[in-house]
């Protein structure tokens, strides 16, 4: 069965600084990977996605996340974050070429913004 | 609207009674998944739908909770003789895809509190 382990159950960063928020998953086969965020009052909303071609993609909002796949990981990352960044943020996987496409999320890291 | 929508919003019962909530799918979209969110954790699969057709319901925690989906459309997860380890967020998201890669759009979700 696939797992999803986010490291960071909440990070406190100031404004401008530089963020990278774990994502592990384990399942031997191919797989789409996910950054969802739910800023606060609001739905679950897609942040970035993976399904094949260049391991690092790019988000809305600056953000970007990239697939290492000898390490299971899908890291996300922001140069600079602003403190309407403040959300929870979920790294999600469902099996690739699947016809069971529910998708597996991690427990979330909260974000923390100081202004 | 043009999103996902789910009613009602916030429900508060008492133990034993018996709930149904509602899920409008974004018009057109094939497949429909229902996830449950506890505090403090991640959204967890419940079941989807394609069409009609229930796929995978093997995230129903057990026999009090059922789904269905009669005309393709709308969606209702009913959970009979509620209990208080039921309280969460349940969340509604559907997608244009039978299959494995189309990206899943949430609803704002109903949050069902047990007395």
């Amino acid at each position: 069965a696939q797992s999803v382990s986010q490291h960071n159950h909440h990070v406190i960063l100031s404004e401008a600084a530089s963020l990278e928020l774990g994502c592990n998953y384990s399942y031997g086969g191919t797989v789409n990977l996910f950054w969802y965020v739910q800023y606060p009052g609001q739905h679950l909303q897609l942040l970035l996605k993976y399904f094949s071609g260049d391991p690092l993609v790019k988000g809305i909002k600056g953000f970007e996340a990239e697939f290492i796949k000898s390490k299971f990981s899908f890291n996300l990352r922001k140069p600079s974050v602003q403190w309407s960044d403040t959300a929870e943020y979920f790294c999600a996987v469902n099996v690739a070429w699947s016809s069971a496409s529910k998708i597996i999320f991690g427990s979330g890291t909260r974000l923390s913004i100081r202004p | 609207g043009a999103g996902v929508s789910q009613s009602p919003r916030y429900k508060v019962t008492k133990r034993g009674q018996d709930v149904a909530l509602r899920c409008d799918p974004i018009s057109g979209h094939v497949s429909l998944y229902w996830y449950r969110q506890a505090l403090g954790q991640g959204p967890e699969f419940l079941t989807y739908f394609n069409y009609e057709a229930q796929q995978d319901k093997s995230g129903l925690p057990n026999d009090r909770f059922s789904a269905e989906r009669p005309e393709g459309s709308i969606s209702t997860l009913t959970i009979q003789r509620t209990e208080q380890r039921d309280s969460a967020m349940y969340r509604c998201a559907s997608s244009t895809r039978t299959s494995e890669n189309g990206e899943q759009f949430f609803g704002p979700g109903t949050r069902l509190t047990v007395l």
